[in-house]
Order: C-alpha cells, then structure tokens, then sequence
C-alpha cells in the first residue's frame, strides 16, 4: 500500500526556474497538505485543501501555488524559485474529519541555487 | 508565531529509561493533540494522539499526558530503546480545522 506518494524525492532549481511538485494518495482522503520543513523551524504549513475543490493559504503561502486537481492529487507550484525556498516538502493527507490524523509522504529535497 | 512549543531541541536518554518530551502550546481553542516521529529521510509517522476529552492516552510502551490548565502535554516512551531515537515533533489542530500545527521537534537519542 503506498499511502501518500510524493516526486520528485530530490531537485536542484536555479532561481527563477519554475516546477510543480506532485502529490498523491491512494486512501480515499478528503484532506491534502503541503508542508515545508527548515532546520530549527519544524513543519510550517504552506497551503492546504479541506477537500476536493477547495484550497485555502496556510501559514507560510507566499511565492507557492496549489491545485487540487482530484480527490487523490494535490500539487504545489513554484512559479519564479527563490534560494529561500530551499527546503523539504511533504505532502500529507487525512480523511478530513474531526480528530484524525495525517499521513506523510517521504519528501521532497528541493535546493535553489 | 509559534503556537506549538518544545522547548528542548534535544534529549539523551539511557536503554531502558524513561524518555520524556514535552510540548507547551499558547492557543485555547487547540481540540486534539498528536505526536509524530521522523527518521532522517523519511516522512514524519503518526505516533499517538489525545483528544482534550482525556488527559491520558496509552498505546504499549508509549503514553501522553495532557494538561489543559497549563496547556502542556508530554509523550513518555517507556522502556526506551535505541530504534526510538528520532525526531519527535508534537502537532495541534483546532476543533473545526483541519491542519496540524506543529512544534519544532526535538531530537531523541537512546544509547546503548
């Protein structure tokens, strides 16, 4: 069972150079999440989607864009990389209902240069 | 603002002891609390979670403790063992939210 499914693992953008980042589920979840994660700084959320057709801005949404394209898909989209969004991303995903709790995928290493 | 605290970057802790973490959080309206663990390279992996009902959840050799009044809650892994030794991050979400809020983690290391 594969769970939540991120690619690529690892990138190397140069500034300005856009990409999106996939994501996708195979739990029949309602709820999809991107976070990032610094040194000293833990998971920030960046955008999230409550559920399919929805999405709203997290903590840290400046410079990304989201779509949720189906109910299994979310992506996150880098439109101009800038060397402060060097970090490791994760997607997650939940069933969306009160108290449950979310599931990663492994990351994705993503370096500007 | 950082609505998730823990406040020790770090822990070291014998085989076999007791390892506690611990967690303070700043938002009232946080409903459910839940503790993750992260191997280097991995995606962080859902531990144990308690709602603010309890005060209490058990899940074999680990245990959280919730105390609402002073907004605090601590993960007890007992006996440690060295495959324990990760990052542990604690989380938060409100009651009508969805998302998780998440502490800065603090790295678990059990020696031999």
């Amino acid at each position: 069972n594969a769970g939540v499914t991120q690619t690529p693992k690892f990138q190397v953008l140069k500034t300005g150079q856009s990409m999106t980042l996939q994501c996708a589920q195979d739990m029949n979840h309602n709820s999809m999440y991107w976070y990032r994660q610094d040194p000293g700084m833990g998971l920030r959320l960046i955008y999230y989607s409550a559920s399919e057709g929805t999405t709203d801005k997290g903590e840290v949404p400046n410079g990304y864009n989201v779509s949720r394209l189906n109910k299994r898909e979310f992506s996150l989209r880098l439109e101009s990389a800038a060397p402060s969004q060097t970090s490791v991303y994760f997607c997650a995903s939940s069933r969306g209902v009160l108290n449950t709790e979310a599931f990663f995928g492994q990351g994705t290493r993503l370096t500007v240069v | 603002d950082q609505q998730v605290k823990q406040n020790s970057p770090s822990l070291s802790v014998q085989e076999g002891r007791i390892s506690i973490l611990n967690c303070d959080y700043t938002n009232s309206m946080f409903d459910y609390f839940l503790w993750y663990k992260k191997y280097p390279a991995e995606g962080p992996t859902f531990l144990i979670s308690i709602s603010s009902i309890k005060d209490k959840n058990e899940d074999g050799r680990f245990t959280v403790f919730l105390n609402k009044s002073a907004k605090h809650l601590s993960l007890h892994i007992v006996p440690s063992q060295p495959g324990d030794s990760a990052v542990y991050f604690c989380a938060a979400s409100i009651y009508s939210g969805y998302a998780l809020n998440f502490g800065k983690g603090t790295s678990l290391l059990v020696t031999p």
